[in-house]
């Protein structure tokens, strides 16, 4: 059974600050995906990372990849207050191209 | 980009009645849907996978006969929760597979059974 972790489940910083949430996943997969959900909201795609080594970024958020560790990290450079929300991570299941195993989520609050 | 609708956002119901969602993807078809549930401050449980012209494939604990799963066409997934009760009170959000292995999501559900 896929199991996916997140660290830390909760995640206070200062505008300005730099940091990193990670995700560990127990079983093979090479597609994993992170999301940022709003309260009260859905959830809006942030990265798709599909190989060894993939590395993205968009603004202030660069995710990456790395399949032989089973790990992904999602950086924040200089954290604004807009930022705050809740992150998932979420891994393709084994045997299927599309089912996702979520992580708990991290709920990310940036101070003033 | 590509946009998946859900209807109604929100619903109230009275325990014992019957709640239909629809799951539509507005501008690409989508041959896989898929519904979860979310609880307050939890993640996102995988309820069932939403086959166009097949049966629906359910998670583990999840009862097919109280979560019904219609995937009509390319375009539209419907969930009907059956005999709801205050339990099934939660956050129903469908996911449609597009290009590229994205999967994007509706707006969500949120169903309050009372």
């Amino acid at each position: 059974e896929l199991k996916v972790e997140q660290n830390p489940l909760f995640l206070s910083m200062q505008e300005g600050k730099n940091y990193t949430i990670y995700c560990n996943y127990s079983t093979t997969s090479d597609r994993l995906y992170w999301y940022r959900q709003d309260p009260g909201k859905s959830l809006e795609s942030l990265f798709v990372l599909l190989s060894n080594g993939a590395v993205k970024q968009e603004g202030r958020l660069m995710a990456s990849l790395d399949t032989k560790a089973r790990l992904s990290t999602l950086h924040i450079t200089a954290a604004v207050h807009d930022l705050s929300a809740t992150y998932f991570c979420a891994v393709v299941s084994g045997g299927s191209n599309y089912k996702l195993t979520f992580g708990k989520g991290t709920l990310l609050t940036v101070n003033p | 980009g590509a946009v998946v609708s859900q209807h109604p956002s929100w619903v109230i119901c009275k325990s014992g009645t019957s709640v239909k969602i629809e799951c539509r993807s507005l501008d690409f078809q989508a041959t896989t849907m898929f519904w979860y549930r979310q609880f307050p401050k939890q993640s996102l449980m995988l309820m069932a996978t939403s086959n166009e012209g097949s049966k629906a494939t359910y998670e583990q604990g999840v009862e097919k006969d109280k979560f019904l799963i219609n995937h009509a066409s390319l375009t539209l997934s419907t969930l009907t929760v059956t005999s709801a009760h205050p339990e099934d009170s939660s956050f129903y959000i469908c996911s449609a597979v597009g290009q590229n292995y994205e999967q994007y999501f509706g707006p969500g559900t949120r169903l309050t059974v009372t």
